[in-house]
């Protein structure tokens, strides 16, 4: 069966450090992948998405996230947070063959300090 | 970007209640999905609807029950409410695939 696994429940950094959010899967073949944000009181927003081909994904905000097959892997990275990055961060797998059905992870929430 | 808005955004209801939460799309999209999120859970698919009079169990379905009679509207009925079921809910609606444009959200408390 699908699954998807963050392994950070929070995660606090500095505004202006990087950030790597973790996420990795469990999944047959290769995978569609996803990062949604969330926002306090809102839905959820996607960040960005990985069906085929290169495996560094842009997004938006100045997000991107990198397909490792070895590792099983799709982690979030953005060179410089913001303050206004501070949300909570969600993962999921579209399962092929399935329809559109998707497999979420349990979300990471990040705060960010000034 | 897809405009999906949910009501109530607020309700507390009584166990045994039935409740009806209203999703609406404005972009005729076919595909149609609810969600609950829950702390260490987040999110699971309740229910999910391809088209008009189409719909299908996602993987908490018990106790929950959806109907597609037009393109725009998914409404979500807990026939009777219980406590378990108090929870974020939210739907999502695209037209390709493993498109989803994601409402504001229902908090649902079950007293």
């Amino acid at each position: 069966a699908q699954s998807v696994t963050q392994p950070d429940i929070h995660i606090t950094v500095s505004e202006g450090a990087s950030l790597e959010l973790r996420c990795n899967y469990s999944y047959g073949a290769t995978p569609y992948l996803f990062w949604y944000v969330q926002s306090p009181g809102q839905g959820l927003q996607l960040l960005l998405k990985y069906f085929s081909g290169d495996t560094l994904v842009q997004g938006i905000k100045g997000f991107e996230a990198e397909f490792k097959r070895s590792q099983s892997s799709f982690n979030l990275r953005k060179p410089s947070v913001h303050w206004s990055d501070a949300a909570e961060y969600f993962c999921a797998v579209g399962a092929k063959n399935t329809g559109n059905q998707f497999y979420f992870g349990t979300g990471t929430s990040l705060t960010v300090i000034p | 970007d897809a405009e999906i808005t949910q009501s109530p955004r607020h309700k507390i209801t009584e166990t045994g209640r039935q409740v009806t939460l209203a999703c609406h799309q404005i972009w005729n999209h076919n595909n149609m999905f609810w969600y609950r999120q829950d702390l260490g859970h987040g999110l699971r698919l309740i229910h999910y609807s391809y088209g008009v009079q189409d719909t299908n169990k996602g993987e908490v379905s018990d106790g929950y029950s959806v109907s597609r009679s037009n393109t725009e509207d998914l409404p979500l009925t807990l026939e009777s409410a219980a406590s378990s079921q108090t929870s974020v809910y939210f739907c999502a609606s695209g037209s390709q695939a493993y498109e989803q444009y994601f409402g504001p959200g229902t908090r649902l408390t079950v007293t």
